[in-house]
């Protein structure tokens, strides 16, 4: 079956420690996004990429990083310079035809800072 | 920016109807409907990407003003299932950043 997959569900973290959530889509999806969700709150953009190699800030990129090598796949590493990483992260991929389509979303992973 | 929904949060009784807008401060190129239920991924409702387009999904519909940069989403006749936070997502002209908006929390009761 086609989807996205993200994982792991749940993770915890220390303090000052680097993380890395991975999110593989086989959708042969071009487009890409990683989201925030606080409790309450809305979907915040941290990252997006419309093609392999090449991706751009969202609005709330300070403290996360990412990287595009393939096609399927787009992790995200939640640095040590995130002062507040606890929250739920959501991985979508979309083809890209200047957003005509849906985005399918991964189930997420909630991050715990401990 | 973050679009602005509103009502933040609405409570309904099975049957009552309901009206959630999206409001953009930039031009829009396309919006979609999403429903969230709690812990889950958001699923997709519609897509409208014309100006005044109108779009209907069982007895959900929406409408889509483009020079007024706003969005609409109407919920008839609600039922249980209905329950969860509902999200537009936009893209703005020309871009392919898509960001969603600050969310809607529908609760139907019975």
């Amino acid at each position: 079956d086609g989807g996205i997959t993200q994982s792991p569900k749940y993770l915890f973290r220390k303090e000052g420690q680097n993380v890395t959530l991975s999110c593989e889509q086989n959708l042969n999806h071009d487009a890409m996004y990683w989201y925030r969700q606080d409790p309450g709150q809305g979907l915040r953009l941290i990252y997006y990429s419309q093609i392999v190699n090449d991706f751009q800030k969202g609005d709330i990129a300070e403290g996360y990083s990412v990287s595009r090598e393939k096609k399927e796949s787009f992790p995200l590493t939640v640095t040590s310079a995130q002062k507040n990483p606890t929250a739920f992260y959501l991985c979508a991929s979309s083809s890209g035809q200047g957003l005509n389509t849906e985005a399918f979303f991964g189930q997420g992973t909630r991050l715990t800072v401990v | 920016q973050q679009p602005v929904q509103s009502p933040q949060a609405v409570i309904l009784r099975e049957g009552e109807d309901a009206v959630i807008n999206c409001s953009s401060s930039k031009a829009l190129y396309s919006v979609h409907w999403y429903r969230q239920k709690h812990g889950e991924a958001p699923v997709f409702l519609m897509i409208l990407l014309k100006g005044g387009e109108q779009k209907g999904h069982e007895k959900i519909s929406a409408s889509f003003n483009e020079k007024k940069q706003q969005s609409s989403l109407y919920l008839t006749a609600s039922q249980l299932s209905y329950s969860g936070t509902y999200f537009c997502g936009i893209e703005h002209s020309g871009t392919y950043k898509y960001i969603f908006g600050t969310g809607t929390r529908l609760k139907v009761l019975a």
